[in-house]
């Protein structure tokens, strides 16, 4: 199967700076990259999507000066967190498909803690 | 609109009692339904994937099925480590790249 990895898998900041969480495809190119976050006992929401090379396409209600994304390779898409809050603290996970796959391959998820 | 409800929430089976979780959907024209597992603190690992009505697909315990309006995973003989949340999502034909999941079942198998 496609394997998808992000680093790190945990982070603890301090509120007001920034943190960047990296994804990347490890044996596909990956046109497509996905950012979701995810609360306790609830299911995936997700944030943004983006093709390599391209500015990515946030949700309705994603702040898209906060969550900066970039996909500047097919195997490697950054969220980066600016200015973080303890409101932003949750679990990230990106996702990953090939051309013309409609799977998604999930990485193993960033557990983000603002202090 | 797209939607998708599982159910039950919660599941607790003994290891080796069977069961299915229910996946039902609306969709304008689907392309694929997924089934993916989800263990505590992890992203979602792949299960399968449905294409149309009547495709089953089968990995060791596992198999699921589809129908026009819901998908059933089936497990058989479950083991402890068969406990986690499972999640199905679709994908529309009008939807790009976007899934749409289910809120997810949560199964504990008890040995």
């Amino acid at each position: 199967g496609a394997v998808v990895s992000q680093h790190p898998s945990r982070v603890i900041c301090k509120s007001g700076t920034s943190v960047k969480i990296e994804c990347r495809s490890l044996d596909f190119q990956a046109t497509t990259m996905f950012w979701y976050r995810q609360f306790p006992k609830q299911s995936l929401m997700l944030m943004a999507t983006s093709n390599e090379g391209s500015k990515a396409t946030y949700e309705q209600g994603v702040e898209k000066d906060k969550f900066l994304i970039n996909h500047a390779s097919l195997t490697l898409s950054t969220l980066t967190v600016t200015s973080a809050h303890p409101e932003d603290s949750s679990f990230y996970i990106c996702s990953a498909t090939g051309t013309g796959w409609y799977e998604q391959y999930f990485g193993p998820g960033t557990r983000l803690t603002v202090t | 609109e797209d939607q998708v409800t599982q159910s039950p929430e919660a599941l607790r089976l003994q290891e080796g009692e069977s069961s299915s979780l229910n996946c039902s959907y609306t969709v304008s024209g689907l392309r694929g339904l997924f089934w993916y597992r989800q263990d505590p603190g992890k992203g979602p690992e792949f299960l399968f994937t449905l294409y149309s009505a009547g495709e089953e697909k089968e990995k060791e315990r596992l198999k699921a099925t589809l129908t026009k309006k819901e998908s059933f995973l089936h497990i058989t003989a479950p083991k402890p480590e068969d406990s986690a949340t499972y999640l199905c999502a679709l994908l529309a034909k009008t939807s790009g790249s976007r899934l749409t999941f289910g809120e997810g079942t949560q199964l504990t198998v008890n040995p």
